[in-house]
């Protein structure tokens, strides 16, 4: 069965400071993993994908995430947090040939001024 | 274009009520998906379907049905709602081209 781990409920960072939010995976053959953003009371919004290619990725917002295979990570990372990006952040993976999307229990970030 | 359409936005229910929460999109996608999200256990999949005429449960069907009505509408019914079912539910389609996934606003459900 797939499954997605995010072993960090909460992450705070200091404005300015860098911002990393681990993710790792289990699926069956290649993955497409995601990540998403939730503000309060909002639906998700994406952020950016990994399909296949360049196992850096970039995104929305100044994030990035980088695709490790041999320790089936997927950790999302901005160099420089801002207040505003204090929101919770959900990795999710699927299958190539499946449809199935699961995601994690998502992580808490909280940037302060 | 309103992308993925949820009602009702919120419902309270009484224990062993019945009810349907909608889910319409105009975006062409084949796939669709019912989550609830709960506090400290992230989004989980309750049921999906992959196109029209097919459903899949997810991780935690029990206690819903799923109906896959045309390809713009997919509905999840409680037959006899719990306060375990007491979540705030999300439905997403799945673009083919970017896989990306796109949701709805949400509906809060409060059992009672």
């Amino acid at each position: 069965a797939q499954s997605v781990a995010q072993p960090e409920d909460q992450v705070n960072v200091a404005e300015g400071n860098p911002l990393t939010v681990k993710c790792t995976y289990s699926v069956s053959g290649n993955p497409y993993l995601f990540w998403y953003v939730q503000y309060p009371n909002r639906g998700l919004q994406f952020l950016l994908k990994y399909i296949t290619g360049d196992n850096l990725v970039k995104g929305s917002y100044g994030f990035e995430a980088e695709f490790n295979k041999s320790q089936t990570s997927f950790h999302l990372k901005k160099p420089s947090a801002l207040v505003s990006d204090s929101a919770l952040y959900f990795c999710a993976v699927r299958a190539l040939n499946d449809y199935k999307l699961s995601f994690g229990a998502g992580t808490t970030v909280t940037v302060r001024a | 274009n309103a992308g993925v359409t949820q009602t009702p936005k919120f419902q309270v229910l009484k224990t062993g009520q019945s009810m349907t929460l909608q889910c319409a999109q105009d975006m062409n996608h084949n796939s669709m998906y019912w989550y609830r999200q709960d506090p400290g256990m992230g989004l989980r999949l309750i049921y999906y379907s992959a196109s029209e005429g097919t459903t899949d449960k997810g991780e935690v069907p029990n206690g819903y049905n799923v109906s896959r009505l045309n390809k713009r509408e997919f509905s999840l019914r409680l037959e006899s709602a719990a306060p375990s079912q007491t979540s705030v539910y999300f439905c997403a389609t799945l673009d083919p081209i970017s896989a990306q996934a796109f949701f709805g606003q949400g509906t809060r459900l409060t059992v009672v």
